[in-house]
């Protein structure tokens, strides 16, 4: 079955500076690769996802990158703010069977 | 349409108790799942539906644990009898299915702690 592995599991930076979390997976049946935010007693939610026809995807400060080659994708967030501090999980699905396998989770925090 | 909802929020239980947690997932929504969300192992997938026909329970740590979906708008997730082990946040999400672009919507989770 499908395994996801994330680095690194926590990233401290500066307010402003960029940061840059990277995930591997292992099934290459896989298609579907969304990003997670889950902040302090919250629960997950969407922040930003790729399919594997697109190389990169932004969304104002979110930029996701794939190499399918590779089986390697990555989050970047740039402009960091304090409010960026949270849990981020990548997952990697095969959508035709809906499965979603979690990475465990960078712990990012955003030092004002 | 109010989101997964999940019951109970909170659950304290001594070790050998059966343990019972409930999920509405969004109305519309095919695919249902249920997570277990500790330090140590992050969220493991431990079942899910599509359909309401159970998919693959592969997670499913033991045979201490089960899991129903008798319709489309309920689900349960059952431990019996409760180890201290399991303490942890049970989350169940749904996602529209194929037919959908594959976001996971999760509840708000429930906490158990097993004395």
């Amino acid at each position: 079955g499908e395994n996801v592995e994330q680095h690194p599991s926590t990233l401290s930076v500066q307010e402003g500076d960029s940061a840059v979390i990277k995930c591997t997976y292992s099934d290459s049946a896989s298609n579907y690769f969304p990003w997670y935010k889950q902040e302090l007693g919250k629960r997950p939610q969407l922040i930003i996802d790729i399919r594997s026809n697109v190389g990169e995807k932004k969304d104002q400060r979110i930029a996701v990158t794939l190499n399918k080659t590779a089986k390697h994708f990555s989050l970047h967030i740039t402009e960091t703010q304090p409010e960026d501090s949270a849990v981020y999980f990548c997952a990697a699905t095969e959508t035709s069977y809906d499965k979603v396998i979690f990475g465990p989770g960078t712990s990012l925090s955003v030092i004002p | 349409d109010a989101g997964v909802i999940q019951s109970p929020r909170h659950e304290v239980t001594e070790m050998g108790q059966e343990v019972t947690l409930r999920c509405k997932p969004i109305s519309g929504h095919n695919s249902l799942f249920w997570y277990r969300q500790t330090m140590m192992r992050g969220l493991e997938l431990l079942i899910y539906f599509n359909n309401n026909v159970p998919i693959d329970d592969s997670g499913m740590p033991e045979d201490r644990f089960s899991a129903k979906m008798p319709n489309a708008s309920f689900s349960t997730l059952k431990i019996q009898p409760s180890e201290p082990r399991d303490s942890a946040v049970y989350f169940c999400a749904s996602s529209p299915g194929t037919s959908g672009n594959g976001e996971l919507f999760f509840g708000e989770g429930s906490r158990l702690t097993v004395l």
